[in-house]
């Protein structure tokens, strides 16, 4: 069964600091791992996407990292702001052209505190 | 903004009552989605639409019908919802049909209360 674990559910930092998110997954077979930044009553926004052969992909501060052999992905925020405060979803996309089996997980809720 | 718009944003009715959620995208994709997300529970696939046609129909109760004019626009219709179906929907759309690296833009969400 495809599924998707996230952790911490939630965490709470203070601003400048650096966290990590986990994402254990077992989609299978696996073609791509995205990750969303979801701020309270918004859309998601697509923060990286890695396909299965990326180990690393960096957008700005965010920076994601893929082990496609151990089903694990993290996202790692540098120096946090007060606008990284928000939910952030895991979602591994199996091998299918239609992309409508994009697994969403259930998101870690962010807080950054001044 | 992410070049897709949903209307209304917040939206309460009656169990008996009609009302339609609009979503318009102004970014040329081809394929666009409904979304469901209720609390503490991640984002659940509805609908998808793909040069409008309906490509994928997950389960859902037919209390939501949904229509795509054409490939700017889908609508979700809806009659005689439940209190459970209170929730946040969201659209999104992408280029093709978000196989590979293909991005999906969400629009902001409709909060819809059922009472």
């Amino acid at each position: 069964k495809n599924q998707v674990e996230q952790s911490p559910q939630s965490l709470i930092i203070l601003e400048g600091k650096n966290c990590t998110l986990q994402c254990n997954y077992t989609v299978s077979p696996f073609s791509n791992l995205r990750w969303y930044k979801q701020d309270t009553g918004r859309g998601p926004v697509s923060l990286t996407i890695m396909t299965f052969s990326e180990n690393t992909k960096s957008n700005g501060r965010y920076t994601a990292t893929l082990d496609a052999d151990t089903k694990q992905s993290s996202l790692h925020i540098t120096a946090s702001q007060l606008s990284d405060s928000a939910s952030y979803i895991c979602v591994p996309g199996p091998s299918n052209q239609a992309g409508t089996a994009l697994i969403f997980g259930k998101g870690t809720t962010l807080s950054v505190s001044s | 903004e992410t070049g897709v718009t949903q209307t209304p944003r917040h939206l309460v009715m009656g169990m008996t009552n009609k009302k339609s959620l609009k979503c318009e995208q102004h970014l040329g994709h081809n394929a666009m989605y409904w979304y469901k997300q209720s609390a503490k529970k991640p984002l659940e696939l509805m609908f998808v639409y793909s040069l409008e046609e309906r490509v994928e129909n997950n389960s859902v109760p037919s209390r939501f019908s949904p229509e795509c004019p054409n490939s700017s626009h889908l609508f979700l219709h809806l009659h005689t919802l439940q209190p459970e179906d209170s929730a946040l929907y969201l659209c999104a759309s992408s280029p093709g049909l978000a196989g590979g690296r293909d991005i999906q833009y969400f629009g902001a969400g409709t909060r819809l209360s059922v009472l």
